[in-house]
């Protein structure tokens, strides 16, 4: 099993809508969570970090953990055709030093 | 540009040669990693420097992989003999160490295609 889990997607929407992204993660110790947009061809850019179980919000996108069930989320509000990217979630593993990945999901927002 | 940098963009080689990347972090940053991605997978650790310091590698490093950072600034990342299976994208990270903060800013990757 991979410590952290993402459904590869692609997933489809129109412009406008509320997209819902969401990872499972497997190690109790992870604690600190990160969301990375990635588009084609480029590395990974930092979108979104959270800490305690709850909410933040950044602008149109929303970042939620749910510890107790091992669960992240993140959510973009009033999607447009620039959100179009792979999303990667993303938690520290052993002493802050290395940061496990998931597969990422694809979106793709049509006008 | 103040962000990580990373040369060449592309490398296409045939099996058996050798490659080298060259990775450029931000420059107060003292923790440089570097990642290969495959398509439709996330990200995998391959190895991180603090400072000029190796202190970890992954299994996934065999003998063929070398990275190296002289006095902790610029790295390179080596691999020699190539094999199709090394076709990925390589990327490279660079971030402040400060426990649960840290945060790692990526370049835009190295491409390579072994044929």
């Amino acid at each position: 099993q991979k410590e952290v889990e993402q459904d590869p997607g692609p997933l489809s929407v129109p412009e406008g809508a509320i997209v819902s992204l969401n990872c499972t993660y497997s190690n109790s110790a992870f604690q600190y969570f990160m969301w990375y947009r990635q588009y084609s061809r480029k590395g990974p850019e930092l979108l979104m970090y959270t800490y305690s179980s709850g909410n933040k919000e950044d602008g149109r996108f929303t970042a939620q953990v749910d510890k107790s069930s091992k669960y992240i989320s993140l959510f973009i509000r009033d999607s447009q055709p620039s959100d179009s990217a792979t999303y990667l979630c993303a938690s520290f593993s052993g002493g802050y030093n290395k940061l496990i990945f998931g597969a990422g999901t694809r979106l793709a927002v049509h006008p | 540009d103040t962000g990580v940098s990373q040369d060449p963009r592309h490398k296409i080689t045939k099996r058996g040669q050798n490659v080298t990347f060259r990775c450029d972090p931000i420059s107060e940053h003292n923790r440089l990693y570097w990642y290969r991605q495959t398509l439709g997978q996330g990200p995998e650790f391959l190895t991180y420097f603090q400072n000029e310091a190796q202190l970890e590698k992954s299994r996934l490093l065999s003998d063929r992989f070398s990275a190296e950072r002289p006095k902790g600034s610029f790295s390179t990342l080596e691999i020699q003999r190539t094999e199709q299976g090394d076709s990925a994208m390589y990327l490279c990270a660079s971030s402040l160490s400060q426990g649960p903060n840290e945060k790692l800013f990526f370049g835009s990757g190295t491409q390579l295609s072994v044929l």
